[in-house]
């Protein structure tokens, strides 16, 4: 079914190190893959997203792979930052469900200065 | 170009009641997509409307429902609320939306608090 699986659901950093979010999904079909930022009592807002034909991409200290085959995708953030602490989802496209979006659990990260 | 809008940001029902939410997409988009945030549960999709037609629709009872208008706002509707339906519920909007994927814009969300 429609399912993406995110790990770890809680992430503590010291400013400066890296963080690496996993998550998985099981439609093959899929070919888009957001990532979204929530902080604190705000809304989750787009930080990059990839489609199938790539299996990386860029954007300053954040970057997201993709591993089609795995069915996994995963976001690193370098050069962690004190701004950089709110809850991560990623999510996936569902081709088999109309294209639905369906989001994993989110991770909470913490970078600590 | 103004935001998502969403009305009320706040609201406190009783169980057994029912309860009306409304979007506005940013101008142009076309594409309105419903989604409950728990704590628990993540953020879990409603459903999804698009040129006043539901596209898709997520795993919730038929007591959630919404609609879409000729301007694109939408609203959602709970009935015969229950202590379960406390959420953070979330709009966002897109061009399209739909196959041809594009950026979605969250509203700040409305807090339903079931008592």
């Amino acid at each position: 079914g429609e399912n993406v699986e995110q790990h770890p659901s809680t992430l503590s950093v010291q400013e400066g190190d890296s963080a690496v979010i996993k998550c998985t999904y099981s439609d093959s079909a899929s070919n888009y893959f957001p990532w979204y930022k929530q902080e604190l009592g705000k809304r989750p807002q787009l930080i990059i997203d990839i489609r199938s034909n790539v299996g990386e991409k860029k954007d300053q200290r954040i970057a997201v792979t993709l591993n089609k085959t795995a069915k996994h995708f995963s976001l690193h953030i370098t050069e962690t930052q004190p701004e950089d602490s709110a809850v991560y989802f990623c999510a996936a496209e569902y081709k088999a469900a109309g294209n639905k979006l369906t989001f994993g659990g989110g991770t909470r990260v913490l970078v600590k200065p | 170009k103004a935001g998502v809008t969403q009305t009320p940001r706040y609201l406190i029902k009783t169980r057994g009641q029912q309860v009306t939410l409304s979007c506005s997409p940013i101008s142009g988009h076309r594409s309105v997509s419903w989604y409950q945030q728990t704590p628990g549960q993540g953020l879990q999709f409603l459903f999804e409307y698009f040129s006043e037609t539901q596209r898709n629709k997520g795993n919730f009872p038929g007591r959630f429902s919404g609609r879409q208008f000729s301007n694109s706002r939408s609203e959602m509707n709970v009935s015969t609320l229950e202590l379960g339906d406390s959420a953070l519920y979330l709009c966002a909007s897109s061009v399209t939306g739909g196959p041809l994927r594009d950026e979605q814009y969250f509203g700040p969300g409305t807090r339903l608090t079931v008592t």
